[in-house]
């Protein structure tokens, strides 16, 4: 199973917004219900960020938000913080039972 | 506190063997899916495989890179999940962590172990 595609890094100023794409195949994002977003600051565990696309669990602000459109996900991170600085993963369930993430995209906040 | 802590993790040599373990606290284990996730130290997750819980008979999906090396168990008796790695190779040397699968989002994460094979 070939890794979820993610560009390397993404940028922004405080304030504004950026997307973060996430692009699968037909076999896991084209088709999954199933796709989740983890940010990952240096030295920590990951965490989850959003869920079954476009849900948002408790505690994380309503900044992130997921979509997704034939087989890429996205992620989009609106109103930048400093602290949202850090690295983002992409994660879809396939449909051979496994999971698969994606290669992972550096977000810097200029 | 929904919590994970793995252990286990240190140095190896190339073809040798190494068990980590992963102990819940905070949730009723049992009711989940468990699964482990490693990461080369700068690079990206790797999904490893996944344990199923009783109700599905405790069966194992592996990730094509560690199937047949590396088995993954569960002890719900003592809230404990493994992983048992043998043939350990240079390219298996990454940060390993243990993962609460809630309905195929990874919800809670442990703090990472760190295993390293030497060739």
């Amino acid at each position: 199973q070939s890794a979820l595609t993610q560009p390397p890094s993404a940028s922004g100023s405080p304030g504004q917004s950026v997307a973060i794409s996430c692009t699968g195949t037909s076999s896991d994002v084209g088709t999954s219900n199933y796709v989740s977003w983890y940010q990952q600051h240096p030295g920590k565990a990951p965490r989850l960020m959003i869920y079954d696309v476009d849900k948002r669990p408790s505690g994380v602000p309503d900044r992130f938000s997921g979509s997704k459109s034939g087989n890429t996900a996205s992620l989009t991170v609106s109103g930048l913080q400093a602290e949202d600085e850090a690295d983002y993963y992409c994660s879809s369930f396939t449909g051979s039972k496994n999971r698969v993430f994606g290669g992972g995209t550096k977000l810097t906040v200029l | 506190e929904v919590q994970l802590v793995e252990s286990g993790g240190g140095l190896v040599q190339s073809g040798g063997s190494l068990r980590l373990s992963c102990v819940a606290s905070g949730f009723t284990f049992s009711d989940y899916f468990m699964e482990w996730v490693r990461q080369v130290p700068g690079k990206g997750l790797e999904w490893v495989g996944l344990i199923r819980k009783k109700g599905d008979s405790y069966t194992t999906e592996y990730a094509a890179s560690v199937k047949g090396r590396f088995t993954i168990s569960r002890d719900d008796s003592k809230n404990s999940l493994f992983l048992q790695m043998t043939s350990l190779k240079a390219e298996d040397t990454a940060v390993y962590y243990c993962g609460r699968d809630n309905y195929y989002k990874y919800d809670c994460w442990g703090q990472g172990t760190l295993v390293t094979v030497s060739s």
